[in-house]
């Protein structure tokens, strides 16, 4: 079956500290990945997806997130974390359904 | 972010209440959504509309019925629910309902039940 993983529950890092979310899917045709972020009391937000070509997508607010067939892995990066991007990220993989993994909460310390 | 929107933002009832959580969408989408977001899970999908038409049911409790009016508006109507029912309801809409597409969401509806 389908699934999405996120090993991290709750990350914390400095602010202008780089920023890595892991996210490995199961899934044995092409993925289609997403990345979304909720902020506090609110809906989810897409920050980028990748569906083909370049394994490198770049998205909104700075993130980016590099796909590897060979890891089955579509991790979130980003090089100097700001204090609003305090959030939840979710890695989501789209099969016949979209389906996610249960969260990364980022802290940020000034 | 206006393009889905999701009336009320909370609400609270009790277990023998029916009440009705409403979604609207701005983005000339086909495809309208139903999540359950709850501590510590994944988000559930719930129900899927295409075309007005209902293409999913995910093992939704019957106290959960949805409505689909047109392709603009989806309804949740709430009846007889359960403390555990307690969650954030997430709407979302796509173009249409392929893997390619994607979805966006509303800001939810934080529901508790007493």
């Amino acid at each position: 079956a389908q699934s999405v993983t996120q090993p991290d529950i709750h990350i914390t890092v400095s602010e202008g500290a780089s920023l890595e979310l892991r996210c490995n899917y199961s899934y044995g045709a092409t993925p289609y990945l997403f990345w979304y972020v909720q902020s506090p009391g609110q809906g989810l937000q897409l920050l980028l997806k990748y569906f083909s070509g370049d394994t490198l997508v770049q998205g909104i607010k700075g993130f980016e997130a590099e796909f590897k067939r060979s890891q089955s892995s579509f991790n979130l990066r980003k090089p100097s974390v700001h204090w609003s991007d305090a959030a939840e990220y979710f890695c989501a993989v789209n099969t016949d359904k979209l389906i996610f993994g249960t969260g990364t909460r980022l802290q940020v310390f000034p | 972010e206006t393009g889905v929107t999701q009336t009320p933002r909370h609400l609270v009832m009790g277990m023998t209440n029916k009440k009705s959580l409403k979604c609207e969408q701005h983005l000339g989408h086909n495809a309208m959504y139903w999540y359950k977001q709850s501590a510590k899970k994944p988000l559930e999908l719930m129900f899927v509309y295409n075309f007005k038409e209902q293409t999913e049911n995910n093992s939704v409790p019957s106290r959960f019925s949805p409505e689909c009016p047109n392709s603009s508006h989806l309804f949740l109507h709430l009846h007889t629910l359960q403390p555990e029912d307690s969650a954030l309801y997430l709407c979302a809409s796509s173009q249409g309902t392929s893997s390619v597409e994607t979805q966006y969401f509303g800001p939810g509806t934080r529901l508790l039940v007493l």
